[in-house]
C-alpha cells in the first residue's frame, strides 16, 4: 500500500468555521508533511512532524494548527480563514528525506 | 535558502518529439527527486537521483543528475499525450537527514495528439 489517503477531496468553509482536513498513511512513514499550494505555483511547506512530533512549522499563521494524532494520522485544523488562504492543501509522508509520497490533496476555498 | 531554477517554464509539443527540463541550483543537494502532477491532484513521485553523474530510465522517461550535484536534466523519449502535466523538481538539503523539500517552479508540458 504506497498510498496518502487525504479527506475530504473539497471543502467550501466561511471565514468564520472551524473545519479539519484529514491525511492517513499505512507506509510506516516516519515523517508527515502539510504543504500548501497556490496555483501555477510549486508546493510550499507549512509543517513537518518527524516521530508524531512537530519538527518544522515554517511560519505559518496560528489559524492552521496540526495535529498528529498517531504515526499513521495527521489533521490540519482550519479556524477564522481568509480568502487568501483558498489552495490545494497536500499531505506527504516518506521514510527517509529522500522520496516524499503525496496524496490527492484538498481543494479548499474560503468565502 | 536554496532554489531550484526550471527551464523553460512552458513547453507545447506534439506528440512522437523528443524533450528535455531542466533543473539547476547553485546549491549542492543530497538528492533531487523528479515528480509529475496532473492538474487538482498531488504531485506523483517519478524518481530520486542520489549519486553525482547517476543516470536512470523509466520506460521513455531518462533522468540526469550532474556531476556536482547541483542540477538534474529529465528527457522524454517519442512523449505521449498521458505525459502532459506539471513536472517539478525537489531537492533536499546538503546536509544529510534534512526533510525539507525544496521544490522549483516547474515545468508545464502539453503534447499535443
Amino acid at each position: 500500500d504506497t498510498e496518502v489517503t487525504q479527506t475530504p477531496k473539497h471543502l467550501v468553509m466561511g471565514m468564520t468555521n472551524k473545519k479539519s482536513l484529514k491525511c492517513e498513511q499505512h507506509m510506516g512513514h516516519r515523517a508527515m508533511y502539510w504543504y500548501k499550494q497556490k496555483a501555477k505555483k510549486p508546493p510550499e511547506l507549512m509543517f513537518v512532524y518527524s516521530y508524531e512530533k512537530l519538527s518544522i512549522n515554517e511560519s505559518v499563521p496560528s489559524r492552521f494548527s496540526p495535529e498528529c494524532p498517531n504515526s499513521s494520522l495527521l489533521n490540519l485544523h482550519l479556524h477564522a480563514l481568509q480568502p487568501e488562504d483558498s489552495a490545494l492543501y497536500l499531505c506527504a509522508s516518506s521514510q527517509t528525506p529522500l522520496e516524499a509520497f503525496f496524496g490527492q490533496g484538498t481543494r479548499l476555498t474560503v468565502v | 535558502t536554496q532554489l531550484l531554477e526550471q527551464s523553460p517554464q512552458f513547453l507545447s509539443i506534439q506528440e512522437g518529439e523528443n524533450l528535455t527540463v531542466y533543473c539547476n541550483s547553485s546549491s549542492v543537494f543530497s538528492s533531487l527527486q523528479w515528480y509529475r502532477q496532473e492538474p487538482g491532484e498531488g504531485p506523483v513521485l517519478l524518481v530520486t537521483v542520489v549519486t553525482g553523474g547517476e543516470v536512470k530510465k523509466l520506460k521513455r522517461l531518462t533522468f540526469q543528475f550532474g556531476d556536482a550535484r547541483k542540477d538534474s536534466s529529465l528527457h522524454i523519449t517519442a512523449a505521449q499525450p498521458g505525459d502532459t502535466g506539471l513536472y517539478l523538481c525537489a531537492g533536499d538539503g546538503p546536509g544529510a537527514g534534512s526533510y525539507q523539500l525544496t521544490f522549483g517552479k516547474g515545468t508545464k508540458l502539453s503534447v499535443i495528439p
